[in-house]
């Protein structure tokens, strides 16, 4: 059983559009959210974190929405850049730091077309 | 900078035979994780270690599967008679303890089970 979804396997969006990354989650004990890129050969590198007791954290071109209600949350990159082709993964914790085994949804492959 | 690598990068092996990995973590972290990925999923929690106590292992690591890290520093993945459904990325990964501080990732090594 899949606790952390993330139901579009692929996205694509042109160069300098919004990139909207979505993940669902079941499990309410979850209270740390991760986002990983991960280029082909190459291990996850990590993006951004959000806290539960937060909806919002921006770094950059990068921002996370939670919205513990629905036990959804979301990416935003703005601008989109052909660098940001990746798979991304959204991860859980229920711990509140990201420093516990973490449970990964299985990927959305972004392509930004210039 | 010295992020977290693994060794070998590549193993392809026949059924049956042991194998053996290794990853050296970044050096001041403390905990260091092993995560199975098969194509087309994320990466899946196998197990982890805070200094060489190991604290927690999934039911994904059967009898067939053993990790150490006997100094605290470098760990080591053996997988006995290896079996076909034990093909995949082993991807390793280590962090602090306190904080709110996330994994870092290695590159993985790529089994392959003839």
């Amino acid at each position: 059983d899949q606790q952390v979804k993330q139901n579009s396997p692929s996205l694509s969006v042109q160069e300098g559009r919004i990139s909207i990354l979505n993940c669902d989650y079941t499990n309410s004990m979850f209270d740390y959210f991760l986002w990983y890129k991960k280029y082909p050969a190459e291990g996850p590198t990590f993006l951004i974190s959000i806290s539960s007791i937060k909806d919002k954290n921006e770094d950059g071109r990068f921002t996370v929405f939670l919205n513990k209600s629905a036990k959804h949350l979301s990416l935003h990159i703005v601008p989109s850049q052909p660098g940001d082709s990746a798979v991304y993964f959204c991860a859980a914790s229920d711990a509140d730091s990201g420093n516990t085994p973490l449970v990964f949804g299985k990927g959305t492959r972004l392509s930004v077309i210039a | 900078d010295t992020g977290v690598s693994q060794d070998p990068r590549h193993k392809i092996t026949k059924r049956g035979q042991n194998v053996t990995f290794r990853c050296d973590p970044i050096s001041e972290h403390n905990r260091l994780y092993w995560y199975r990925q098969t194509l087309g999923q994320g990466p899946e929690f196998l197990t982890y270690f805070q200094n060489e106590a190991q604290l927690e292992k999934s039911r994904l690591l059967s009898d067939r599967f053993s990790a150490e890290r006997p100094k605290g520093s470098f760990s080591t993945l053996e997988i006995q008679r290896t079996e076909q459904g034990d093909s995949a990325m082993y991807l390793c990964a280590s962090s602090l303890t306190s904080g709110s501080d996330t994994q870092y990732f290695g590159p993985g090594t790529r089994l392959t089970v003839l």
